[in-house]
């Protein structure tokens, strides 16, 4: 059974950093691209970043710089370091496994339930 | 503002068809395939379509999907109480180089 459990999350200060961790079983996140995407309270969804299984990251241009995502095979986990962190960074931040279809299509499968970060003075 | 541009809000009645529309542009629904995710209150979101019209195992098939150019739609027939939801559409866009979402569209059955 696939599961995503997200951890890390909370209350942090403006220019804070916190590390989100995207534990991940029943498949292999080294072989699938896994990315985050996050909830602002009362708003829609917003892709942050992904990381394909060649390792490759991407990021959304509101966080490129700030944040980066790693991975680490051995403990088949995802993380998301957060750096800089605003204000609007305040959000419901889900974790997803991306999975291509049989016409190489990729959409997000699996989602975890997702951690809450607020960031506030 | 959303890169990708859905009706905020859409109503009907049990029975009836909905459409939920997802316009895009060249660079993204133009180029690459959509995605559709239904956010039950208080709960992540869950894939619906895949591959524009294309349902995961356990999706009724009173969901359905379309794509024609840079636009694509949902539509869900025999409305059900426990439709009542947000439905976003995503996709890739090439000249962003990530992942864009519409805005949501909260469905309401009355």
């Amino acid at each position: 059974e696939v599961q995503l459990v997200e951890s890390g999350g909370g209350l942090i200060r403006p220019g804070g950093s916190l590390g989100l961790s995207c534990a991940a079983s029943g498949f292999s996140v080294s072989s699938n691209f896994m990315t985050w995407v996050r909830q602002s309270p009362g708003k829609g969804l917003e892709w942050v970043s992904s990381i394909y299984s060649a390792g490759r990251a991407f990021y959304a241009d509101s966080v490129k710089g700030r944040f980066t995502l790693s991975r680490d095979n051995s403990k088949n986990t995802v993380y998301l370091q957060m750096n800089s962190l605003r204000v609007e960074d305040t959000a419901v931040y889900y974790c997803a496994r991306g999975f291509y279809d049989s016409s190489g299509n990729p959409f997000f499968k699996y989602w975890g339930q997702g951690t809450l970060v607020t960031v506030s003075s | 503002q959303s890169v990708l541009i859905q009706t905020p809000s859409e109503s009907g009645t049990p029975g009836q068809t909905v459409n939920i529309s997802c316009s895009g542009s060249t660079s993204n629904i133009g180029s690459n395939a959509v995605s559709w995710y239904q956010q039950l209150p208080g709960t992540a979101p869950k894939v619906l379509m895949q591959s524009n019209n294309q349902r995961p195992s356990g999706v009724p098939d009173r969901f359905s999907g379309s794509q024609s150019g840079t636009s694509a739609s949902l539509a869900i027939g025999g409305l059900q109480s426990e439709d009542e939801a947000v439905y976003y559409c995503a996709t890739w866009d090439d000249s962003l180089n990530g992942w864009v979402f519409g805005g949501g569209t909260k469905l309401t059955v009355l």
